[in-house]
């Protein structure tokens, strides 16, 4: 069974430019996570989707934004880049939680975003 | 406001026993979860824990305590291979809301 994949391994950018980022989910997966770890810091959530809709995101300014679609991969799209933004953008997919519990979170390799 | 706290770096030897400490203060409690991260690799899932008690797992152990807000992760027979952080999260939230909070991870050296 594929994994969660993710593209591009590694982009460039420069201040003020624009970026989107690719996610497809393990087939059966509904539930794709977005996250931030930056080098020293802790994975930040940044959003989460599920059935196409955006269930809950993180505390990221509004140029960081994304979407799901019929087929449940995703993009994340970053405006306007800073400095600050560089680091490993991960992906991560789950079956749709269901009661109130957790379904394991499987994670993409991530994207190394660097911003100069 | 919402706090986890690992240690930063642990050493241990090959064959031997590791306990990794994992403390959490946060507005509620919906489970813990603990994952390894080998360097330049994705986290990989090791545990979740919802009830207090100790969950094992082949020779990784995780426990919790909620009324302490205390986890730890039991690793034994260490093997070079399990050299990596150790990322503990918490889900401080009921119902739909499937936000994680974050520790900053522990990283796990393990020596010959």
């Amino acid at each position: 069974e594929a994994g969660v994949t993710q593209s591009p391994t590694h982009l460039i950018k420069t201040r003020g430019q624009q970026v989107t980022l690719r996610c497809s989910p393990i087939s059966g997966h509904t539930s794709v996570y977005w996250y931030q770890q930056a080098l020293g810091l802790g994975l930040q959530f940044l959003l989460w989707y599920d059935e196409g809709e955006e269930r809950n995101r993180g505390n990221f300014p509004p140029r960081f934004s994304g979407r799901q679609f019929p087929n449940y991969s995703s993009e994340l799209n970053v405006n306007a880049l800073e400095l600050e933004d560089s680091a490993l953008y991960l992906c991560a997919s789950s079956f749709r939680p269901t009661g109130g519990y957790h379904n394991e979170q499987f994670f993409g390799p991530g994207t190394r975003l660097t911003v100069l | 406001g919402q706090n986890i706290d690992q240690p930063t770096e642990m050493t241990a030897t090959e064959g031997a026993i590791v306990q990794i400490n994992c403390t959490y203060q946060t507005s509620g409690f919906n489970g813990l979860f603990w994952y390894q991260q080998h360097a330049g690799e994705a986290p990989t899932f090791l545990s979740y824990n919802v009830l207090d008690g100790l969950e094992e797992k082949g020779r990784f152990s995780s426990f919790l305590s909620r009324s302490k807000g205390y986890s730890y992760l039991l690793l034994k027979e260490l093997q070079m291979k399990d050299s990596a952080s150790y990322l503990c999260a918490v889900s401080p939230y009921a119902g739909n809301n499937r936000k994680l909070i974050w520790g900053l991870g522990t990283s796990l050296a393990v020596n010959p």
